[in-house]
This record gives C-alpha cells, sequence and structure tokens, in this order.
C-alpha cells in the first residue's frame, strides 16, 4: 500500500532563510506527487505538482524517485509562508484518483 | 467561480446519534469527494463518486458511514450511528472531469465533535 511521510510536524525558519520541508513516499508504481497548503482560516489548496515542473509562490519540489523523496524547497522563506503544507501521492486506476496525503508540516517564518 | 460549499460548519453530537453533512461541489465538476481528517493527520479519502457512481469506496466504513450522490451534484454524508473516534474534519472536494490534471478543490470542511 502506498505511504506518505513528513517527518517533521512542525518547522520554523527566520524571514529570508531557506525552508524545506521533507516529504518521503512508498508506493511500487509510477508516483504524481503534489504539494497542498492550507493557509489559516482557508481551505486547502493545491501548490505544485511534480510533472509541471514549475516554481509557485518561489516554491519548487523535485522527484526524486532514486530517494523516493519529494521535498518542498524556498531558497528565502517569507512571513506569509507560513501555513501547513501537506504532501500528496496520487495513484490514478481507471477513473479512481485517490489522493493520499501525509500528516503534514506546521511551518513558521518568524521575523 | 464559487467554489465547494458544505454545511454545517460545525457540528457537536452525542455518540450513538445521527449526523448528516451536505456539499455542494464546483458547478461543472463530475467528480466529488469525500475526506476524513482527524487532528493531527492528514486528510484521508472516504468515497469519490463520477457524477452519481461510486468510483472508489474501498476506505468508507460502510457499517456506519454511508453517501449518496443521486442526482450527480450535489452530496450527502452520513454517519450512523457516530463514535467518539469519528470526530474529526470531513471535507469535500471537487474536479472536473475534462481537466488531465484532475486538479481537486476543496471545500471549507464540516467539524464534527462527537461526545
Amino acid at each position: 500500500a502506498q505511504r506518505v511521510t513528513q517527518p517533521e510536524k512542525l518547522l520554523s525558519v527566520f524571514k529570508g532563510a531557506p525552508v524545506e520541508l521533507k516529504c518521503n513516499y512508498s508506493y511500487s508504481g509510477s508516483p504524481e506527487l503534489f504539494w497542498y497548503v492550507q493557509y489559516s482560516r482557508q481551505r486547502l489548496q493545491l501548490l505544485l505538482r511534480h510533472i509541471s515542473r514549475e516554481s509557485i509562490k518561489g516554491f519548487t519540489a523535485d522527484l526524486n524517485k532514486g530517494e523516493t523523496s519529494f521535498h518542498l524547497k524556498k531558497p528565502f522563506a517569507q512571513e506569509e509562508d507560513s501555513a501547513m503544507y501537506y504532501c500528496a501521492l496520487r495513484i490514478s486506476s481507471g477513473s479512481a484518483r485517490q489522493l493520499t496525503f501525509g500528516s503534514g508540516t506546521q511551518l513558521t517564518v518568524l521575523p | 467561480e464559487a467554489g465547494v460549499a458544505q454545511s454545517p460548519r460545525y457540528k457537536i453530537i452525542e455518540k450513538r446519534q445521527s449526523v448528516a453533512f451536505w456539499c455542494n461541489p464546483i458547478s461543472g465538476h463530475a467528480t466529488l469527494y469525500w475526506y476524513q481528517q482527524i487532528l493531527g493527520q492528514g486528510p484521508k479519502l472516504l468515497i469519490q463518486f463520477q457524477n452519481n457512481g461510486v468510483v472508489d469506496d474501498s476506505q468508507l466504513p460502510k457499517d456506519r458511514f454511508s453517501a449518496e450522490r443521486l442526482k450527480g451534484v450535489d452530496s450527502t454524508l452520513k454517519i450512523q450511528p457516530a463514535k467518539l473516534e469519528d470526530s474529526a474534519v470531513y471535507l469535500c472536494a471537487s474536479s472536473f472531469l475534462g481537466q488531465l490534471t484532475y486538479e481537486q478543490y476543496f471545500g471549507p470542511g464540516t467539524r464534527l465533535t462527537v461526545t
């Protein structure tokens, strides 16, 4: 069965410092990986997906199949980045699109 | 565009009582999902509908949970009878069938407390 692990429940960094949120997965097939973010009092929303290879709000994430990791990185953290971040793995089978989420990392960017 | 709507936003019930949650997806979204998010954990998929048919309910505790989407639009999730361990946020999400990325858009959730 697939599994997503986010080893850090809490992460604090100072404004302007680099930040890396770790995500490891276990899945025997070809994975689709995502990062979702939930800002305070807002809905869960998609931040980025690995197939897009895009940078959103300065964040990037690279899929490393050898290490089964999909870490989220930003070179200079901003206070508005403070939020709950979830890594998710999607398995598609026919019409089914099952997202398996990690337990999340609460990021706090200190002034 | 209007987002996914859910009601109620909060519900407190006693164990062994019944409760129902309602979800209205984004207009035109054929696929609808219900998730359970227990405090300190990530969301866990309970059931996925495509139009009014069930695509995946492998993680739905069918002895007490049920869900329906009769007309392929709104959906209700019911718990009967509730247990203490059902205390969680219940999230509804929807996605557009024709979109290759199948991005899921989430509602605000219903926070259930079972006492």
